[in-house]
């Protein structure tokens, strides 16, 4: 069974700053994976899909890598901004189109 | 283009009581996902369609749960009776064959058991 970890499980960081948001899978069989963006009271927004033949994707300040062989995923968000704040989930696509994913990393921008 | 539209947004109930809630997908989509989203973790997936039949519905407290969707556009998630621990938001997304990896959710229901 597939297991999604997401750390850390919290982050709070001044404007400005550049950082890392990591994702660990068990499984390294997967067919993709994507990071999602959720703000509070609302559904999850796609950021980013990386498939498994892939290592990274990028969209604007946002860079997501994978390693599958290692379990690994990092989301690189450049020069962080207020309106970055949100929880950003990590979800591992399996056969069928399955999502699993982690619990997010909650994270705050201060002005 | 319409998103995925879900109501009601907020439900309270007492313990042992039911509840429904529907989800109209984007036009068109074929597949269509229930979540369920417990406070400070991850979506898990309850059920998922395509078009009117389940593709998979392994995490689906059948006891309690139980989802349609009868023309395969629209779909009803039902709980009865609820639970103390069934207090989460309930996603509701939709994909079309034609794009699977692009899921769309809509901003889901809350539910809270008293």
């Amino acid at each position: 069974k597939q297991e999604v970890t997401q750390i850390p499980a919290a982050l709070s960081v001044p404007e400005g700053e550049n950082l890392v948001l990591n994702c660990s899978f068990t499984d390294s069989a997967i067919y993709n994976l994507q990071w999602f963006r959720q703000d509070p009271g609302k559904g999850l927004t796609s950021l980013l899909l990386i498939q498994s033949s892939q290592r990274e994707q990028t969209s604007g300040r946002l860079n997501a890598s994978l390693d599958k062989s290692s379990g690994r995923s990092t989301l690189y968000i450049a020069a962080s901004q207020p309106g970055d704040s949100a929880t950003y989930l990590c979800a591992v696509g399996g056969a069928g189109n399955m999502l699993t994913f982690g619990g997010g990393t909650r994270l705050m921008v201060k002005p | 283009e319409a998103g995925v539209a879900q109501s009601p947004r907020y439900k309270i109930i007492e313990k042992r009581q039911s509840v429904a809630f529907w989800c109209n997908p984007i036009s068109g989509h074929a597949t269509l996902y229930w979540y369920q989203q417990i406070l400070g973790q991850g979506p898990k997936l309850l059920i998922q369609f395509q078009n009117n039949g389940v593709v998979d519905d392994s995490q689906l407290p059948k006891d309690r749960f139980s989802a349609e969707r009868l023309k395969g556009v629209d779909s009803t998630l039902k709980i009865q009776p609820a639970k103390l621990e069934d207090s989460a938001v309930y996603l509701c997304a939709s994909s079309s064959l034609q794009a699977r990896n692009t899921i769309y959710f809509g901003e889901g229901s809350w539910l809270t058991v008293v």
